[in-house]
This record gives structure tokens, C-alpha cells and sequence, in this order.
């Protein structure tokens, strides 16, 4: 079955652009994560969905950064005037619900702000 | 704030050889640990879900060992080949276990030299 996908999957955004990335989990998944990752770290979460409800944004780094889920399957992840720091891998990741389920990884988008 | 702390950061291994590396994490509060393959411009790839103290898993030439008191994970490659160059991440989830965001260590870059 199809895994989890993400687009695009490189930006080039000027600085002070807006930017959205797109995940679409895999099917039936209940639970949605966003991470990002910077050149040589490990990911770094940022939000959580179960459904539709955002359960846990406290990984979002300003205000700039938004995510939804709207109908409980396809996320967005948003970010408003982009910065130079904002440059890094996006990575959606989906779940069954909870427990010690493993995570299902997508590629990834690379965003590279200029 | 968790502390996931991975060695060495980096490691070059002639094809054939066996290796190792570490994974240390927060011993109190452990609910599990995530170990996840991520070759350059793939999805993360899950590899194991760790619970137990004392649990060994294996896959294929992979192996993992888990000890929760003293907090720590290995990962064992026997007979390296050049597929298995990637970086290897190990990750903790928080109380809500696989429903939390994960905490992952800052990866172990293996290089397999033919």
C-alpha cells in the first residue's frame, strides 16, 4: 500500500516568503506529526494531530509556524514569512492511534530559504 | 527535556566487518525506544520498537539490545554490506508512548567502504 507522501519535495523560498507543505498520511492513520531537521541534527518535533484536533504544538518554533489538519487526513504546514533559520528538512510522520506504535516516515520536504 | 545522546556520530566500516553503536536515553519514565534507518533521500525506515528491559529484536543482519535501568540501547550490524551506509537515529517517546511526538538522538552516520 502507499506510505506516507509529502510535496513538494525541495522549495527555494526568498526570504520573507510564505510557504505550505503538504502530507498525506497513510490511509486510516489516526495520528499525525511534523518534524524538522536541521543539517546536522537529529528531527526535531513540532506538532502532533490525533484526527483533526492539534494536540500538541509546543515543538512550533515562532508564530510564524502553522499546521492543520482540517478533515483529519491531509496535513499543511505553513510557514509565514520565511527566514533564513526556517532552512531544514520538514518531515510528516503517521500512526496507528498511540501506544508504542512506530511512526511511518514520509521523505520529506527540503526547504531552502535565500 | 529529554536527553537522547547517540555514539559514535559518525563511523566508517569495511564491507564484511561487524559493528556496533550506542543509543542513551533518561532510565526514569522509560515507555519505549524507536530505533529508525534513514538512507540519503528515502523516508526514515522503522527498524525497531523497543519495550522491555532485556528485550533483543532482530531483523535480517540487525540486532538491538535494551537496558532501561542503566539506559541504554545497542544496535549490532553483522557482516556489513554497502546497503546498510545510512544514518542510524534512535528516538523516545514521551509518557503518551507512539501517541507523542518522539525525541530523537542526533543519528549514527555509518559508511560501509567496499
Amino acid at each position: 500500500g502507499a506510505g506516507v507522501s509529502q510535496s513538494p519535495r525541495y522549495k527555494v523560498a526568498k526570504r520573507g516568503q510564505d510557504v505550505a507543505l503538504r502530507c498525506d498520511p497513510i490511509s486510516g492513520h489516526v495520528s499525525l506529526f511534523w518534524y524538522q531537521q536541521a543539517l546536522g541534527q537529529g528531527p526535531e518535533f513540532l506538532t502532533y494531530f490525533q484526527n483533526e484536533a492539534q494536540l500538541d504544538k509546543s515543538g512550533l518554533p515562532s508564530d510564524r509556524f502553522f499546521a492543520e489538519r482540517p478533515e483529519g487526513s491531509v496535513s499543511t504546514l505553513k510557514i509565514q514569512r520565511t527566514q533564513q533559520e526556517d532552512s531544514a528538512v520538514y518531515l510528516c510522520a503517521s500512526s496507528s492511534s498511540g501506544g508504542t506504535y512506530e511512526q511511518y516516515f514520509g521523505p520529506g520536504t527540503r526547504l531552502t530559504v535565500t | 527535556i529529554l536527553n537522547v545522546e547517540q555514539s559514535p556520530q559518525s563511523l566508517h566500516v569495511q564491507e564484511g566487518d561487524s559493528t556496533n553503536f550506542t543509543c542513551s536515553f533518561p532510565s526514569s519514565n522509560f515507555y519505549a525506544l524507536h530505533w529508525y534507518r534513514w538512507e540519503t533521500a528515502k523516508s526514515p525506515e522503522a527498524l525497531f520498537v523497543m519495550t522491555l528491559n532485556g528485550d533483543e529484536k532482530k531483523k535480517g543482519r540487525i540486532s538491538a539490545t535494551l537496558n532501561t535501568k542503566e539506559g541504554y540501547s545497542y544496535l549490532y550490524i553483522k557482516g556489513s554490506q554497502p546497503e546498510d551506509s545510512a544514518t542510524y537515529l534512535c528516538a523516545f517517546p514521551g509518557s503518551g508512548g507512539g501517541a507523542d511526538g518522539l525525541t530523537f538522538g542526533k543519528g549514527t552516520h555509518l559508511i560501509i567502504q567496499p
